[in-house]
């Protein structure tokens, strides 16, 4: 099955930019999607089909996809995105489809 | 506006089966999939499978299959997912989202299943 990595902790001081990365075999071929989620909240859908923001994301929120690695980007980082980051992708190369999600990433404000 | 409102938390003994109900509005219920996605405590989301409102048509993970499944009301817009078999490791979060495609643009706010003797 389809695997999708992402690193466990990214670190920021305020006003940074924040990259998150999402691996995948050829991920470049596919669309990602990243949530952000807060605790005790359901995720919230930031960036899709790669690099679009639904209406109400800021456009600090940005993404980019290519070759085997996608990148969410968070530019001038606030408090207020602290918070966990999951990429997905609709993985049809096997005869069985999936919807697969990364691991997920903490993104620290310091 | 778009709403998923998810039924509330259940404990459940090991062996025992759980039904999780969704009821969406501000949409036309049966235009869109839903998915249901499930989050063990401090874990990452795990995805379990998805069905078409209109349709009745559904698709489990392979993780799932034989253990989940997924039906809808449409006279009350309400999708529900049932879970037999219940193991500990079955505690869990689990979400219903509508699905765009293959993205989830809205979510239910999360019910909490409890698995334990």
């Amino acid at each position: 099955s389809y695997v999708l990595t992402q690193p466990p902790s990214v670190s920021v001081a305020p006003g940074q930019t924040a990259r998150i990365t999402c691996g995948g075999n050829n991920i470049g071929s596919k669309s990602v999607h990243w949530y952000q989620q807060k605790p005790g909240q359901a995720p919230v859908l930031v960036v899709y089909d790669d690099s679009d923001r639904p209406s109400g994301i800021p456009e600090r929120f940005s993404g980019s996809n290519s070759g085997n690695t996608a990148t969410l980007t968070i530019s001038r980082v606030e408090a207020g995105d602290e918070a966990d980051y999951y990429c997905q992708v609709w993985d049809s190369s096997s005869d069985h489809p999936d919807v697969v999600f990364g691991g997920g990433t903490k993104l620290t404000v310091l | 506006q778009v709403q998923l409102v998810q039924s509330g938390a259940e404990v459940k003994k090991p062996g025992a089966s759980v039904k999780v109900s969704c009821k969406a509005s501000g949409y036309t219920f049966t235009s869109y999939d839903i998915n249901w996605v499930r989050q063990a405590t401090g874990q990452g989301l795990e995805w379990m499978g998805w069905m078409n409102p209109n349709s009745g048509n559904t698709g489990y993970a392979q993780k799932f299959q034989g253990r989940v499944t997924m039906t809808r009301n449409t006279s009350i817009s309400t999708a529900y997912m049932e879970l037999s078999s219940l193991r500990s490791e079955d505690t869990a979060v689990y979400y219903c989202a509508r699905a765009g495609g293959a993205l989830f643009d809205y979510w239910g706010q999360g019910t909490l299943v409890t698995v334990s003797s």
